[in-house]
């Protein structure tokens, strides 16, 4: 069966510094790729999707992420951290089995930004 | 553009007893679903609706659980009788039907969620 893994359930950065939030997928067939962020009480919001074409993505609040095949990865990037990046962070998959839109999601990383 | 709309926003029952979560999605889509999201893990998918019809429900509890949207619009789904281990944020999303034809990776619009506290 499909699954996604995200490395690390909490990460923490600097204000201003790298933020790097890793996921794998699991299929020798690529899925479709999707971050959400979700704020404390609040629902999912959609990042970035990535389904064919260009392997780098850009999203919202200057996320992006890069699809690599080789590596069955769907890593999320900004460049400069912003406290109100503070959330969590959720990758997903929709495969092209079992169903149609199907998302299935990973664990989730919390993201933290400290001053 | 109305979001997702959940209520109630929160819930704490008993276990054995029972509890129902309402769901209207945007207008004019299709496509809903429902989530189960316990503490520290991702969104499990419940149920998936496309209209009034049930496209997929393999991860719905159905002893305990069941769901309907008997109009192709809101949707409700009930708990009856609720366990400890239910506690967990209950998600509804919507999506449109197709793009282009295209009938994956339609983007989901998710509610805010009702968070359900079994005690």
């Amino acid at each position: 069966a499909q699954s996604v893994t995200q490395l690390g359930s909490h990460v923490s950065v600097s204000e201003g510094a790298l933020v790097l939030l890793r996921c794998n997928y699991s299929s020798s067939v690529p899925p479709y790729l999707f971050w959400y962020v979700q704020y404390p009480n609040q629902g999912l919001q959609l990042l970035l999707k990535y389904t064919t074409g260009a392997t780098l993505v850009k999203g919202i609040n200057g996320f992006e992420a890069e699809f690599k095949k080789s590596e069955t990865s769907f890593h999320l990037t900004k460049p400069s951290a912003h406290m109100s990046d503070a959330a969590e962070y959720f990758c997903a998959v929709i495969p092209f089995s079992g169903g149609y839109n199907k998302l299935i999601f990973g664990a989730g990383t919390r993201l933290a930004v400290h001053p | 553009e109305a979001g997702v709309a959940q209520s109630p926003r929160y819930k704490i029952i008993e276990k054995r007893q029972s509890v129902a979560f309402w769901c209207n999605p945007i207008s004019g889509h299709a496509t809903l679903y429902w989530y189960q999201q316990i503490l520290g893990q991702g969104p499990k998918l419940l149920i998936q609706f496309q209209n009034n019809g049930v496209v997929d429900d393999s991860q719905l509890p159905k002893d305990r659980f069941s769901a309907e949207r008997l109009k192709g619009v809101d949707s409700t789904l009930k708990i009856q009788p609720a366990k400890l281990e239910d506690s967990a944020v209950y998600l509804c999303a919507s999506s449109l039907n197709s793009i282009g034809g295209q009938r994956w990776g339609n983007e989901q619009f998710f509610g805010p969620g009702t968070r359900l506290t079994v005690l």
